[in-house]
């Protein structure tokens, strides 16, 4: 499975925006970029998703790069709700597997 | 709400005792999914199910025994379990596992505390 890299934490205040990067460097063709989050005392929950061109949704950006070994997930406007700890993870498209890594805790001051 | 629930939430139990941790999703999703979280370790996948049938075990010791009677609810009947095996597990649903944009919705999880 390829793996992800991503920082151990990050810190924002209220009502900025925040860029999570994650490094997928092995990453194959077929595997698209998931992205969930876990707020405190909660499981997972999905952000948003892409193979290569760059999404939106009501939650999140993702920006994937061109070669594909990094994507970075964009809150637009941080907010107390949003700490939580993000998984940035790759799911090859035959498979539903979901192989979460450490992630990146986010933390956010008002 | 995510339309997934657990319960117990909270489970303290013996290694003699025989415990079963229930998952119930309200969603009509064809796969369920047993995680478990242990503290500073990622989550990591125990069981799947897909139409009822279990699809994926991954390496999970016999003690821990999933139960899928129907898409709607999902078992993980445990005995005789260690103390290491205290986590957080979590269960998941999702509606369609072969497609791509499938995403999955947990639950809040069973915090499982053995002595």
């Amino acid at each position: 499975d390829a793996k992800t890299t991503q920082p151990n934490s990050m810190e924002s205040n209220e009502e900025e925006p925040v860029h999570l990067p994650c490094n997928h460097s092995t990453i194959s063709g077929t595997d698209y970029i998931h992205w969930y989050r876990q707020l405190p005392s909660q499981g997972p929950e999905y952000v948003i998703h892409g193979l290569t061109s760059n999404v939106n949704n009501r939650m999140a950006s993702l920006a994937i790069a061109e070669d594909r070994k990094s994507s970075t997930l964009i809150l637009h406007r941080a907010t107390l709700r949003d700490a939580a700890v993000y998984y940035c993870i790759l799911r090859p498209y035959n498979t539903d597997k979901l192989i979460f890594g450490t992630g990146t805790r986010l933390q956010v001051f008002p | 709400e995510t339309g997934v629930t657990q319960t117990p939430r909270h489970l303290v139990m013996g290694m003699t005792n025989k415990k079963s941790l229930k998952c119930e999703q309200h969603l009509g999703h064809n796969a369920m999914y047993w995680y478990k979280q242990s503290a500073k370790k990622p989550l990591e996948l125990m069981f799947v199910y897909s139409l009822e049938e279990r699809v994926e075990n991954n390496s999970v010791p016999s003690r821990f025994s999933p139960e899928c009677p129907n898409s709607s609810h999902l078992f993980l009947h445990l005995h005789t379990l260690q103390p290491e095996d205290s986590a957080l597990y979590l269960c998941a649903s999702s509606q369609d596992p072969e497609d791509i944009y499938n995403e999955q919705f947990f639950g809040p999880g069973t915090r499982l505390t053995v002595l």
